[in-house]
């Protein structure tokens, strides 16, 4: 079992709708939680960052963590086609290592 | 705020040489941590320094090391490269690397032929 898991993709979404990323993980004492987006070529941009249960919004976006069931989802409202990208889940482990997700390819249709 | 900076962006190495990647982190951030990016593996953690200490180490052979100035600023070493260490590398800045968020630099691309 790999300790962060996310469905590869590709994820198409059209334009305007809710974009909807899962992230499983196996390690119980993770702490901190990370959503990064990576366009092609470029390093990976911080979306949101969560550590308590339920749900943190920001803008467009907002993250929801459950521990018990060790999950956490991304959520997209009103897809744009910028937002377009690879997203990265991130899970802290212990301290100062974050150990991801291969990533999960998203595609927004006009 | 400045960001976090990685030099350079780019290089191009031999089989057998070493080479040497820096990263500023932002300022007031104490943690730094750089991590290894392939198409095939994804994303890799490779160590993390904080206070010119190394908290925590990935599983890569000791070839790669690295180290931090009382500044922050952290450099990585590989040396005897071999073509399989061609990636992007990343540095990530974390005012603690706890339970704080951590940030990319734009990376350094290291092509080994």
């Amino acid at each position: 079992q790999k300790e962060v898991e996310q469905n590869s993709g590709p994820l198409s979404v059209p334009e305007g709708a809710i974009a909807s990323l899962n992230c499983t993980y196996s390690d119980r004492g993770s702490q901190s939680f990370f959503w990064y987006r990576q366009y092609s070529g470029k390093s990976p941009e911080l979306i949101m960052f969560i550590y308590s249960n339920g749900d943190k919004e920001d803008g467009r976006f907002t993250a929801q963590l459950n521990k018990a069931s060790q999950y956490v989802s991304l959520l997209i409202r009103d897809s744009q086609p910028s937002d377009s990208a690879t997203y990265l889940c991130a899970v802290r482990q212990g301290a100062q290592k974050l150990v991801f997700g291969q990533g999960t390819r998203l595609t927004i249709n006009p | 705020k400045a960001g976090v900076t990685q030099t350079p962006r780019y290089l191009i190495k031999t089989r057998g040489q070493q080479v040497t990647l820096s990263c500023s982190p932002i300022s007031g951030h104490r943690s730094v941590s750089w991590y290894q990016q392939t198409p095939g593996q994804g994303l890799q953690f490779l160590f993390e320094y904080f206070s010119e200490t190394q908290r925590n180490k990935g599983n890569f052979p000791g070839r790669f090391s690295g180290r931090q100035f009382s500044n922050s600023r952290s450099e990585m070493n590989v040396s005897t490269l071999e073509l399989g260490d061609s990636a992007l590398y990343l540095c990530a800045s974390s005012f603690d690397g706890l339970n704080t968020e951590a940030f990319f630099g734009q990376g350094t691309r290291l092509t080994v032929v």
